[in-house]
C-alpha cells in the first residue's frame, strides 16, 4: 500500500520568512496530492492540491510542487504570517480510490512575530 | 462545498462500553469515510462506507470493533465497541464532493 513520509515534524519560522514542507510517497499509482491545514481543535481544511499531470500550482502565498519521477511533493508558504501557525498534513491518493487518503505524519508550523 | 455535522462532539466513556457517532451531510454523496486521529497524531482511515453495501475496512480495523451503518446517501454512523483507553481519539467523517474532500468537525472520545 501507499506510504507517505513528511518532513520536518516541526518548523519554526520568523514572520515574513518562507516555510517549506516536503513529502515523499511510495505508490507510483498515486495521482492526487492534497495539503491540509489543521488548527488546534479544528477539522483539517484543504489549502491546496495538485494532480499528477501538473508540476506546480500556486495560490497566493501558497504553492505546491510535484516531482513524479522522484515521488516527492512540497508545500511552500511565502511571507509567513502568525495565522499560518498550524499543523500541516500532506496526503496521497488515486482518483480511482477517491477519498482514501494516506496522510503524512504532519508538520507543526510555528510563525513567530 | 459540503456541510458536515457530527454527534456527539465529544464524550467521556467507561471502558467496555460502546459509543455510536453520527455523521450527517447536507448533500447526497456516494462514499463516506471514517478517519481516526489519535492525540497529536495524523489521520488514519478506518473504513469506507457506501450506501447499500457493507463498509470496506482498512488493515488493522475490523467490523466487530467498528461497525458502520450507511442507511442513506446523507447519513452514516460509526460505533466504537467494547472501548478501551487506547480508543481515545478524535473520530472524523469525511466526504468527497465536486473533486474536494471535506471533513466533519470530529468527535473527541475519551475512554477511562
Amino acid at each position: 500500500g501507499e506510504n507517505v513520509e513528511q518532513h520536518p515534524s516541526t518548523l519554526s519560522v520568523q514572520e515574513g520568512d518562507s516555510a517549506v514542507i516536503k513529502c515523499t510517497y511510495s505508490d507510483s499509482a498515486s495521482n492526487y496530492f492534497p495539503w491540509y491545514k489543521q488548527e488546534l481543535g479544528k477539522r483539517p481544511q484543504l489549502i491546496i492540491d495538485i494532480r499528477s499531470n501538473v508540476g506546480e500550482k500556486k495560490d497566493q502565498r501558497i504553492a505546491v510542487t510535484l516531482n513524479k519521477t522522484a515521488k516527492h511533493f512540497s508545500l511552500h508558504i511565502t511571507e509567513t504570517q502568525p495565522e499560518d501557525s498550524a499543523v500541516y498534513f500532506c496526503a496521497a491518493s488515486t482518483t480511482d480510490s477517491w477519498g482514501k487518503f494516506q496522510f503524512g505524519a504532519g508538520t507543526q508550523v510555528v510563525v513567530t512575530p | 462545498s459540503a456541510v458536515i455535522s457530527q454527534k456527539p462532539s465529544r464524550d467521556i466513556c467507561q471502558r467496555g462500553t460502546s459509543l455510536t457517532i453520527q455523521c450527517q451531510v447536507d448533500s447526497q454523496v456516494t462514499m463516506m469515510f471514517w478517519y481516526r486521529q489519535q492525540p497529536g497524531q495524523s489521520l488514519t482511515l478506518i473504513a469506507t462506507a457506501n450506501q447499500g453495501s457493507e463498509a470496506t475496512y482498512e488493515s488493522g480495523f475490523v467490523i466487530d470493533k467498528f461497525p458502520i451503518s450507511r442507511p442513506n446517501l446523507t447519513f452514516s454512523t460509526l460505533t466504537v465497541s467494547n472501548m478501551s483507553p487506547e480508543d481515545s481519539s478524535i473520530y472524523l467523517c469525511s466526504v468527497a464532493l465536486a473533486g474536494e474532500q471535506f471533513f466533519g468537525p470530529g468527535t473527541r472520545l475519551t475512554v477511562l
